[in-house]
């Protein structure tokens, strides 16, 4: 069956970098993206970019774009998410989820990783 | 860049059938699909909606989902509302390089 499962809960200070990662498995990792989005508490779901696990491609939210990198490694079929200049809003729980190319459809979710910034 | 636009919260009846709105603020809701996740607390989103309409395997025909172009919208109808459809609904689409979801719909069952 496919599973996402996601790093442990991390504590950061401000100014630190957060590296989160998302370990596939049920499926052939390439052929699908992976998106990540996250959920600052009490409030919706914000989408911070996507990754082609198939050429690398990448696409990042506007505002975010500065501080955020998605990779891969096809070889242990393991996405990452890393956050630099961490600030007390970025605080929240983190999300992998599989992308489908054609519709966007994230059809299967990581468990969430709750990433703290408090000095 | 465009947004999505749902209602903060909708509350009705068990039994009653209710209808979650979902606006594209710019370009057509009908050029990419649309998605819809129930998120229920400290749980990840699960889908009951995909590519507009489409039902996934165990949700329940009482979900479905519609466009409307005339309003650029997509709608989320839930009838014979049970108590354990209480949750919060995100709509969710795309465009050329990004991924926007909605704000998010809590749904009330009382």
């Amino acid at each position: 069956q496919v599973q996402l499962v996601q790093s442990g809960a991390e504590v950061k200070k401000p100014g630190a970098s957060v590296k989160v990662s998302c370990k596939a498995s049920g499926y052939s990792f390439i052929r699908y993206g992976i998106s990540w989005v996250r959920q600052a508490p009490g409030q919706g779901l914000e989408w911070m970019g996507w990754i082609s696990v198939y050429n690398g491609n990448t696409d990042y939210a506007q505002r975010l774009q500065d501080r955020v990198t998605l990779t891969t490694d096809t070889s242990t079929s393991t996405a990452y998410m890393e956050v630099r200049s961490l600030r007390s809003d970025d605080s929240a729980v983190y999300y992998c989820a599989r992308g489908q190319y054609t519709s966007s459809h994230h059809d299967y979710w990581g468990q969430g990783t709750l990433v703290t910034v408090s000095s | 860049n465009f947004m999505l636009t749902q209602p903060h919260s909708v509350s009705e009846s068990p039994g009653k059938t209710v209808t979650i709105s979902c606006t594209r603020s710019s370009g057509s809701i009908a050029s990419n699909y649309v998605q819809w996740y129930q998120q229920r607390p400290g749980s990840p989103p699960t889908t009951v909606i995909y590519e507009d309409t489409q039902r996934p395997s165990g949700v329940p025909d009482r979900f479905s989902g519609s466009i409307d172009r005339s309003s650029n919208s997509a709608s989320l109808t839930i009838s014979g509302l049970k108590t354990e459809d209480a949750a919060d609904y995100y709509c969710q689409s795309f465009d050329f390089s990004n991924r926007v979801f909605g704000g998010g719909t809590k749904l009330t069952v009382l």
